[in-house]
């Protein structure tokens, strides 16, 4: 079975900290890695994508990847209120399926 | 900017009843996706269709339920005979595919089912 981890949170964070977001997969043959947030009863909406071990900037958010150890995070810079939300970690496996399979999210609390 | 759409945004329905929620890819993209989500619980993966036919499913894409793409724009999920654990919020989504192809998936807003 493969499966995607994350710590539920809530994490919380003031104003203009840093928000680490984390998360482990099983299937070491995975191939791209996904960053989506999703609002109370909204819709996923993609974040960032990152394919290769390393650091991948854009904006106030940089993703990870480090294969070896299977573990991806998020980082948001200068936290917002507005970046309160549930972060969702998705990931593509080995093969040739396309379908994205989900950690459970991290809620992040950004506090004025 | 393309976004994928979908209808209708709340469906309520009576166990057993057959309901039918649309979707509009984007208009480039190739592969496209049902996923759903129960309240509380990780988004689950159901089918995903290319080329006019299903390439993959999971284990919950039962026989009650079929995908069809019948026309160049919509992209259809049937559930034939609702039950009460069928109630969730349905997410559609679609990637494109080809030269410069990208597997990122985007999102319709969703369809919240409730089966009473």
């Amino acid at each position: 079975q493969k499966e995607v981890e994350q710590n539920s949170g809530p994490l919380s964070v003031p104003e203009g900290a840093i928000a680490s977001l984390n998360c482990t997969y099983s299937d070491r043959g995975s191939q791209s890695f996904f960053w989506y947030r999703q609002y109370s009863g909204k819709s996923p909406e993609l974040i960032m994508s990152i394919y290769s071990n390393g650091d991948k900037e854009d904006g106030r958010f940089t993703a990870q990847l480090n294969k070896a150890s299977q573990y991806v995070s998020l980082l948001i810079r200068d936290s917002q209120p507005s970046d309160s939300a549930t972060y969702l970690c998705a990931v593509i496996g080995a093969g040739n399926n396309r379908k994205l399979i989900w950690g459970l999210g991290t809620s992040l609390a950004v506090n004025p | 900017e393309p976004e994928v759409t979908q209808t209708p945004s709340h469906q309520v329905t009576q166990m057993g009843q057959e309901v039918i929620l649309r979707c509009v890819p984007i208009s480039n993209h190739l592969y496209f996706y049902w996923y759903r989500q129960i309240l509380g619980q990780k988004v689950e993966f159901l089918v995903s269709f290319y080329n006019n036919e299903i390439s993959e499913k999971s284990e919950i894409f039962d026989d009650q339920f079929s995908v069809e793409r019948p026309d160049g724009s919509n992209f259809t999920l049937k559930i034939r005979s609702t039950k009460l654990e069928d109630s969730a919020m349905y997410f559609c989504a679609s990637s494109e595919w080809g030269i410069g192809r990208t597997d990122t998936q985007y999102f319709g807003p969703g369809t919240r089912l409730t089966v009473l």
